[in-house]
């Protein structure tokens, strides 16, 4: 089976902190992803990773940055919290060749920004 | 712009009975869709897919039908059960390659 870690289930910062939010995938998937998820709009895609050292940025990636050294590790970095960072975040990744191309999410992580 | 649409933020259906979860979209490049089903707190789920040279794919309990002339897809649930109380997203992919676009998802309540 196919697992997506993230690093928290939970986290508490301060506004003005510097976050980081780590993925870590353990099937030699290319594609990886970040999104966060708020009531009444969805996941909403906030970068996206080819390959390593590779992204892109998604529909909302203002205050955020990511880091892809390695294949199996996506990380999320939230450079000043922000309250409006309050969300919960999911990880996901995707092999690019097969039959199949769903992607996989991790468990998400609840960021409180107080 | 929302390129995925999920227009119905809830459904409420009988134990039983057919649910019906319809999806639009507007960019004429997708073609390939998934449906991911997500209970509270926990990571979305994959259910099923279809790529845009098929107009019908089944597995189980799941069939989505595709309408690339309509830019619509819906997902059936026959016959729905209450484990398949959750929200469901739509979400759409350029290619193989390409980021995944999600809906806004629906909420999917299976009454007794």
């Amino acid at each position: 089976d196919v697992k997506v870690t993230q690093s928290s289930r939970y986290l508490v910062k301060r506004t003005g902190e510097k976050v980081f939010l780590e993925c870590v995938q353990d099937m030699d998937h290319e594609n990886m992803f970040w999104y966060r998820q708020d009531p009444g709009l969805g996941l909403r895609l906030i970068y996206f990773s080819y390959d390593v050292k590779m992204k892109e940025k998604g529909d909302i990636p203002e205050g955020y940055s990511v880091s892809r050294e390695k294949k199996e590790r996506f990380s999320l970095i939230l450079e000043s919290a922000s309250t409006n960072q309050t969300s919960m975040y999911l990880c996901a990744s995707r092999v690019v060749m097969g039959v199949n191309t769903e992607a996989f999410f991790g468990q998400g992580t609840r960021l409180t920004v107080v | 712009d929302q390129q995925v649409k999920q227009n119905s933020p809830s459904l409420s259906v009988q134990e039983g009975r057919i649910s019906i979860l319809n999806c639009d979209y507007t960019n004429s490049m997708f073609d390939y869709f998934l449906w991911y089903k997500k209970y509270p707190a926990e990571g979305p789920t994959f259910l099923i897919s279809i790529s845009s040279i098929k107009d019908k794919n089944e597995d189980g309990r799941f069939t989505v039908f595709l309408n690339k002339s309509a830019k619509h897809l819906s997902l059936h649930i026959v016959p729905s059960q209450p484990g398949d109380s959750a929200v469901y997203f739509c979400a759409a992919s350029a290619h193989r390659d390409d980021k995944i676009i999600f809906g806004k998802g629906t909420r999917l309540h299976i009454l007794p």
